[in-house]
C-alpha cells in the first residue's frame, strides 16, 4: 500500500493563481481530511469528508474548495491564491469518523508571493 | 482560550533521562485524546491513543485526568531517535480532531 500520498510536494504561486492540491489514499478508508499547519498554530481542519459525495467545512474553510466523486481521492481547490494561505498542506484519511488513527501524506509546502 | 493546550519547548534532555509533557484541553465533552509524534519537516502519525485508565506502550506512558482536564505523556529512558515534536489530539462529540500546537523534545548524547 502507498498510503497517503499528494502531489505537489513543493509548490509557489502568484497572488490570484488558482491551483488544485491532489490526495489519494489507496486503504479504503471513508474519512479524509485537509489540514493546514502553521508556526505557533497547530494543524487546523480546512475540510473533511465522511465519504463520497459527503464534504463538509472545517475550521478555516475559506478560500478553499473540495470535493469526493471517489473514496480514493479527495483535491483541495485554491480558487484564488493569497499570501495568507502560504502554508503546509496536510492530507489525511482514517477507517471511520471515529478517527481513532489518521494517516497523514507527506504534506505540500505552499509559498504564495 | 485555545482547545488545546501544550507547553512548545523545547525540552532539552540527555539520553536515559524520564521526561513527561502535559496538555490541556477545555472541552469537557472530548471523547477521545491522542498522542502524535512529527519529526522535522515530515508528516505527524499516530504515537499511542490515550485510554481513561492509562496506558503503556514500551517507553511510553499516557495518562488521562478527566476531572482535571489534561492528558499526559511519559516518556522513559530517553533515546537520541526520540527527538521529535509531540502533538497532543482531542476529539470531541463531531467528526473532528483538535490539535495542540506540540511539544518539542530534544535528546542529546
Amino acid at each position: 500500500n502507498a498510503g497517503v500520498t499528494q502531489t505537489p510536494k513543493f509548490q509557489v504561486l502568484k497572488t490570484g493563481q488558482s491551483m488544485t492540491l491532489q490526495c489519494a489514499q489507496d486503504m479504503n478508508h471513508e474519512y479524509m481530511s485537509w489540514y493546514r499547519q502553521d508556526p505557533g498554530m497547530g494543524l487546523r481542519l480546512i475540510h473533511y469528508s465522511v465519504g463520497a459525495g459527503i464534504t463538509d467545512q472545517g475550521e478555516v474553510p475559506n478560500g478553499y474548495n473540495v470535493s469526493r466523486s471517489t473514496t480514493e481521492d479527495f483535491p483541495l481547490r485554491l480558487l484564488s491564491a493569497a499570501p495568507s494561505q502560504t502554508s503546509v498542506y496536510f492530507c489525511a484519511s482514517s477507517y471511520s469518523h471515529r478517527l481513532n488513527e489518521q494517516y497523514f501524506g507527506p504534506g505540500t509546502r505552499l509559498t504564495v508571493t | 482560550r485555545k482547545e488545546v493546550e501544550q507547553d512548545p519547548g523545547p525540552f532539552n534532555v540527555p539520553e536515559g533521562a524520564t521526561v513527561a509533557f502535559n496538555c490541556t484541553y477545555s472541552n469537557s465533552a472530548s471523547q477521545s485524546f491522542f498522542w502524535y509524534r512529527q519529526d522535522c519537516r515530515k508528516e505527524p502519525k499516530l504515537l499511542m491513543s490515550v485510554y481513561s485508565s492509562g496506558n503503556e506502550d514500551g517507553r511510553f506512558t499516557a495518562q488521562l485526568n478527566r476531572a482535571s482536564q489534561y492528558i499526559s505523556l511519559l516518556i522513559r529512558d530517553s533515546k537520541l531517535s526520540d527527538s521529535a515534536t509531540y502533538l497532543c489530539v482531542v476529539k470531541g462529540l463531531t467528526d473532528k480532531l483538535i490539535f495542540g500546537t506540540g511539544t518539542r523534545l530534544q535528546v542529546f548524547p
